[in-house]
């Protein structure tokens, strides 16, 4: 089985704190996709990278970036964590837009 | 303006119903998935489809290429069935997702 694994379930942060989700995946996928999930906005892309070393800008990536020193780990980084970036995040990748998977997920809390 | 468009929002059904949820979407795709996310839980592909009609134990997926619209049904719905259902679309190398339908299958 493909699996994405989150390395945090519930996440506590204050307000000003460098936060760092970090997504593993073990099937060798170019591609990983960093969402945020919250009530009536449905998943959205922050960011996603097609490749070692490349990162692209999804549609909601302020207060955002990402790193992918390896295949297999893609991050998300929180320079500054807000209030606003209350939410569930999630991870998934995939081979060329086929078995995509998402991992468990985060739910980070901002105070 | 949302590319992908579902329907209800949110179903309660009593055991045994059978459960239909819709999905529109206004670009061009090559696949179309159903996830499924348990609450709390991560998210799951149901069902991935570029044509036609799949189905796998209660559930079945058809999808109308040429009218931009998917259904999920469900039949003989269960308690256990409770869950999101999330619609998404791929284009190129990107999703786009409905924001979900919320389903509660009533004992």
């Amino acid at each position: 089985d493909v699996k994405v694994t989150q390395s945090s379930r519930y996440l506590v942060k204050r307000t000003g704190e460098k936060v760092f989700l970090e997504c593993v995946q073990d099937m060798d996928h170019e591609n990983m996709f960093w969402y945020r999930q919250d009530p009536g906005l449905g998943l959205r892309l922050i960011y996603f990278s097609y490749d070692v070393k490349m990162k692209e800008k999804g549609d909601i990536p302020e207060g955002y970036s990402v790193s992918r020193e390896k295949k297999e780990r893609f991050s998300l980084i929180l320079e500054s964590a807000s209030t606003n970036q209350t939410s569930m995040y999630l991870c998934a990748s995939s081979s060329s837009g086929y078995g995509y998977t998402f991992g468990s997920g985060t739910r980070l809390t901002v105070v | 303006k949302n590319e992908v468009e579902q329907s209800p929002q949110n179903l309660t059904a009593q055991e045994g119903e059978f459960i239909t949820i819709n999905c529109s979407y206004s670009v061009g795709i090559s696949a179309l998935h159903w996830l499924q996310q348990h609450p709390g839980g991560g998210i799951v592909s149901l069902f991935m489809l570029s044509s036609g009609k799949k189905k796998h134990g209660r559930l079945i997926a058809t999808i109308n290429i040429q009218e931009k619209h998917s259904s999920l049904h469900i039949t003989a719905s269960h308690p256990r069935d409770s869950a999101v259902y999330i619609c998404a679309v791929l284009t190129g190398n990107q999703f786009y997702f409905g924001t979900g339908t919320s389903l509660t299958v009533i004992p």
